[in-house]
């Protein structure tokens, strides 16, 4: 039972290319979460989904789209990847009467080439 | 959100305890403290959460001092798969979370 679930794990492209990355919570939860992880490690918050609206878009690029069909999704598509664009991608989850806690995915590992 | 300030990284030996301090002068009223560790690899893992004085779960205890101010997570008896980046955060009690982590401390357990 994956309670957050990222498609795919690992994600090879060249540089220029659109992709798309999928995720899932089955734990009903309200809110989710993109966040992006650098080389350095960094783990910087992207955008946030509440009740499919969305709620905090950080300062990203445009080329970065997310896209939430239902409150158990919420994709992340990227136009023309560059190559500072490879890094692991979180989704997260966390709902009401949580006191916040977030609840990760296992990551997808974009590299650009 | 608070900022948080922790040791870059710890080194520790095999059924140890180890302590990691977190100070956050800016905590707001009604924030609370949480600790996630990520594993190589993965994502994020919650470990605890606390307001006020201490906590213990299966994992670990947390310890708050009545200011506040700082916080310090206690992992009792580490083993080598305790390896990882713990990161503190402050975070409000309700609405949505932009958590901002910090450089987390990476723990080191050597055998």
């Amino acid at each position: 039972d994956t309670a957050v679930s990222q498609t795919p794990k690992y994600l090879v492209t060249q540089m220029g290319n659109d992709k798309s990355i999928k995720c899932e919570q089955n734990l009903g939860h309200d809110t989710m979460y993109w966040y992006k992880q650098d080389s350095k490690k960094f783990l910087k918050i992207m955008f946030s989904y509440n009740n499919k609206e969305l709620i905090i878009n950080e300062t990203v690029p445009n080329r970065f789209s997310p896209k939430s069909p239902d409150k158990a999704h919420l994709n992340l598509h990227i136009n023309s990847l560059e190559l500072g664009d490879s890094a692991v991608y979180f989704c997260a989850s966390s709902g009401i009467g949580t006191s916040g806690t977030q609840y990760f995915g296992p990551g997808t590992r974009l590299l650009v080439l | 959100l608070a900022k948080t300030t922790q040791p870059i990284s710890m080194d520790s030996y095999e059924g140890q305890e180890v302590n990691i301090t977190c100070s956050h002068n800016n905590i707001a009223t009604n924030d609370y403290i949480t600790w996630y560790q990520q594993f190589p690899s993965q994502g994020p893992r919650f470990i605890i959460q606390g307001y006020k004085t201490k906590v213990t779960n299966e994992v670990a205890s947390l310890f708050i001092p009545a200011d506040r101010k700082s916080s310090t997570l206690s992992l009792p008896r580490v083993s080598l798969s305790d390896t990882a980046v713990y990161y503190c955060l402050v975070v409000p009690p309700s609405g949505t979370y932009k958590y901002i982590f910090g450089t987390g401390t990476r723990l080191k357990v050597l055998a």
